[in-house]
C-alpha cells in the first residue's frame, strides 16, 4: 500500500537552532513529494515540492527539503528556526499515476520556543 | 484573486440533518478535491474531480455525495449527517500542469 509516515507527532526546537521534520514514504515508481504547513484555524499552505532533479529543494519562508531515494525520505529542514514557524506540518506524496490525489501523513506539530 | 473559497466556515447539525458544503475557485483549475481532517489522522480524501463533469471516490466516500457544478464549483453533500462526520472539511484545487494543490480555509462541522 502506498503511504506516508511522519514518525514524530511533535518536534520542539529553540529559536535560532536548526530544525528537521521527518517524512518517509512508500510508493511504487518515482514519487512526487510535497510539504505543507497549517497555521491554527487556517487551510494548508504549500511550502515546496520535489518532482525530479536536484535532491535539495528550496521553498517558501526559508524552508528546504532533501529527497533521499535510498532511504525513501523527504525531510523538511530550516537552518535557523523562528517562533513564527510554530505550526502543523504535513508531508504528502502523489503516486505516479494520472488522476490520483495526494496521500498525506498524519502531521507533525513544530513548536519553536523563544 | 480569492483563490479557493468555502462556505460556511462553521456549522452545527443534528444527527440526520442534511447540508451542502460549497467550494469555489477562481484560478481556472481543472481538478478539485474534498478532504476531511481529523486529529492525529492527517487529511483523508473524500472525493475528487479531475475535470468538469467527472467525479471519483477517494479513501472515505461513504455518507457523502459531490457535484461538480461547473469548472469553478465543487460541492459536498451530507444527506443524513452522523456524529462520525464531525470534522474539518477542506476543499482544494490544482492546475493541470502542476502537481501542488491549493487549499481553502476549511469548514468546521459538528454533528450532535
Amino acid at each position: 500500500a502506498q503511504s506516508v509516515a511522519q514518525p514524530e507527532d511533535q518536534v520542539n526546537v529553540a529559536e535560532g537552532n536548526p530544525l528537521t521534520v521527518k517524512c518517509t514514504y512508500s510508493v511504487s515508481g518515482n514519487p512526487y513529494l510535497f510539504w505543507y504547513v497549517q497555521y491554527p484555524n487556517r487551510g494548508l499552505q504549500f511550502l515546496l515540492k520535489y518532482i525530479t532533479g536536484d535532491n535539495l529543494v528550496k521553498g517558501s519562508y526559508g524552508f528546504e527539503a532533501e529527497f533521499n531515494k535510498s532511504q525513501t525520505s523527504f525531510h523538511l529542514k530550516k537552518p535557523s528556526a523562528l517562533v513564527s514557524d510554530s505550526a502543523l506540518y504535513f508531508c504528502a506524496v502523489r503516486p505516479n499515476q494520472a488522476g490520483t490525489a495526494l496521500i498525506f501523513g498524519k502531521g507533525t506539530t513544530l513548536s519553536v520556543s523563544s | 484573486n480569492a483563490g479557493v473559497t468555502q462556505t460556511p466556515k462553521f456549522q452545527v447539525l443534528k444527527t440526520g440533518q442534511s447540508m451542502t458544503l460549497q467550494c469555489a475557485q477562481d484560478m481556472n483549475h481543472n481538478s478539485m478535491y474534498w478532504y476531511r481532517q481529523d486529529p492525529g489522522m492527517g487529511l483523508r480524501l473524500i472525493y475528487y474531480s479531475a475535470s468538469e463533469g467527472t467525479t471519483d471516490k477517494g479513501e472515505v466516500p461513504n455518507g457523502y455525495n459531490v457535484s461538480r457544478l461547473n469548472k469553478r464549483e465543487f460541492s459536498l453533500r451530507l444527506e443524513s449527517a452522523a456524529p462520525s462526520q464531525t470534522s474539518v472539511y477542506f476543499c482544494a484545487s490544482r492546475e493541470g500542469s502542476r502537481y501542488e494543490q491549493y487549499f481553502g480555509p476549511g469548514t468546521r462541522l459538528t454533528v450532535t
